[in-house]
């Protein structure tokens, strides 16, 4: 079974400074991968997802992942956080049928 | 681009009571929704995928008689909670795949989520 793991339930920058969110992930098969963002009391929205081809994927609002196979990771970063980055940040793994398994979630807050 | 949307998107009610949440594809058909239970400060579990025209899958430990999904039409999607308990409140999020495909590449939209608390 595929899984993801979020590591840091919590993460707090200052603004300006880089973001650096990490997801790591268990698949059996080349994985599919996404970030999702949640505001508060509001449904996800799409980040960024890889699914085959370049490792490193633009996403909107500035940010990144870099697919790194022998690390099995997915690390979301931003070179420059904005207050308007605060929100629960969700990494997924897509399994077969198109359902979304999820990390646990990071919680993100940008320091004036 | 694709739209989802949930209704209500807050609704208090009596322990002991039915509550049905609406899921809508908007602009595209969905074959295929998901509905997923969020706790606070926790991460989406995913409850049942709701399939157009046959019976939703549930996944393990998601009781199918108090947690009722009908998907008669390729737009729309509804979750029941029968017999509601202070336990059912959470906030329900709904999304959908548009097309038929259902690779692992198909990106879900998601609605903005229905928030239940049960007295």
């Amino acid at each position: 079974a595929q899984s993801v793991t979020q590591l840091g339930s919590h993460v707090s920058v200052s603004e300006g400074a880089l973001v650096l969110l990490r997801c790591n992930y268990s698949s059996s098969v080349p994985p599919y991968l996404f970030w999702y963002v949640q505001y508060p009391n509001q449904g996800l929205q799409l980040l960024l997802k890889y699914t085959t081809g370049a490792t490193l994927v633009k996403g909107i609002n500035g940010f990144e992942a870099e697919f790194k196979k022998s690390e099995t990771s997915f690390h979301l970063t931003k070179p420059s956080a904005h207050m308007s980055d605060a929100a629960e940040y969700f990494c997924a793994v897509s399994e077969a049928g198109g359902k979304l398994i999820f990390g646990q979630g990071t919680e993100l807050s940008v320091k004036p | 681009g694709a739209v989802v949307s949930q209704h209500p998107s807050r609704v208090i009610c009596k322990s002991g009571t039915s509550v049905k949440i609406e899921c809508r594809s908007l602009d595209f058909q969905a074959t295929t929704m998901f509905w997923y239970r969020q706790f606070p400060k926790q991460s989406l579990m995913l409850m049942a995928t709701s399939n157009e025209g046959s019976k939703a899958t549930y996944e393990q430990g998601v009781e199918k008689d108090k947690f009722l999904i009908n998907h008669a039409s390729l737009t729309l999607s509804t979750l029941t909670v029968t017999s509601a308990h202070p336990e059912d409140s959470s906030f329900y999020i709904c999304s959908a795949i548009r097309g038929q495909g259902l690779s692992g590449a198909n990106v879900l939209t998601f609605g903005a989520g229905s928030r239940l608390t049960v007295l």
